[in-house]
């Protein structure tokens, strides 16, 4: 079964200054992977995606993330947080089988920006 | 083009009662997911449906929670008799016809809240 990995449940970064936060995966082969933003009380965002190809994914908002194959790891990156980035990040994988199953997220990442 | 619609945004109920959650896919969108994501816990899959089809049930409960996406109007989820236990956010996402099939796009979800 596949399963998503947040390794951090709070990270806090100052204002302006970089950001990575971490997903590591366990499936079979490579999976369908994204990242979600979720903002308090709010639905989940859609930041960014990886099928295939290129590896360092452009997402909206700033954001990056890379697929290392060797690694598992779809690692979410900003080079200058802003205030408004503060919100909960998920991870998720979905099956390239048939894109027809639900995805699988991981438990989120807190994000905490400092002035 | 409208979002995917979720109402209501919040729902109390008292222990016995039913509760019907209501998802608006996208325009252009036949396929529907539901998520339930409990208090400091990422989205966990519940049904994949297509219009008048469930296609993937693997994550609902065995009891009291059903799924239906009619031929017109909106995807319904359905909890019969909830309990405390049921309280949490239930979001749906949609996905289009062919294309970009894969990738999910969320509503703002339905915050259930058992007494």
């Amino acid at each position: 079964a596949q399963s998503v990995t947040q390794p951090d449940i709070h990270i806090t970064v100052s204002e302006g200054a970089s950001l990575e936060l971490r997903c590591n995966y366990s499936y079979g082969a490579t999976p369908y992977l994204f990242w979600y933003v979720q903002s308090p009380g709010q639905g989940l965002q859609l930041l960014l995606k990886y099928f295939s190809g290129d590896t360092l994914v452009q997402g909206i908002k700033g954001f990056e993330a890379e697929f290392k194959r060797s690694q598992s790891s779809f690692n979410l990156r900003k080079p200058s947080v802003h205030w408004s980035d503060a919100a909960e990040y998920f991870c998720a994988v979905g099956d390239p089988g048939g894109g027809a199953d639900g995805l699988t997220f991981g438990k989120g990442t807190h994000l905490i920006i400092q002035p | 083009n409208a979002g995917v619609m979720q109402n209501p945004r919040h729902l109390v109920r008292r222990r016995g009662q039913e509760a019907r959650l209501r998802c608006s896919p996208m325009k252009g969108h036949s396929h529907v997911y539901w998520y339930r994501q409990l208090p400091e816990e990422g989205l966990k899959f519940m049904v994949y449906l297509q219009k008048e089809n469930i296609i993937d049930e693997s994550g609902m409960p065995k009891e009291r929670f059903s799924a239906e996406f009619p031929k017109e109007g909106p995807s319904i989820l359905r909890i019969q008799q909830v309990v405390r236990g049921d309280s949490a956010a239930y979001f749906c996402a949609s996905s289009p016809v062919g294309g970009d099939v894969e990738t999910q796009y969320f509503g703002p979800g339905t915050r259930l809240l058992v007494l």
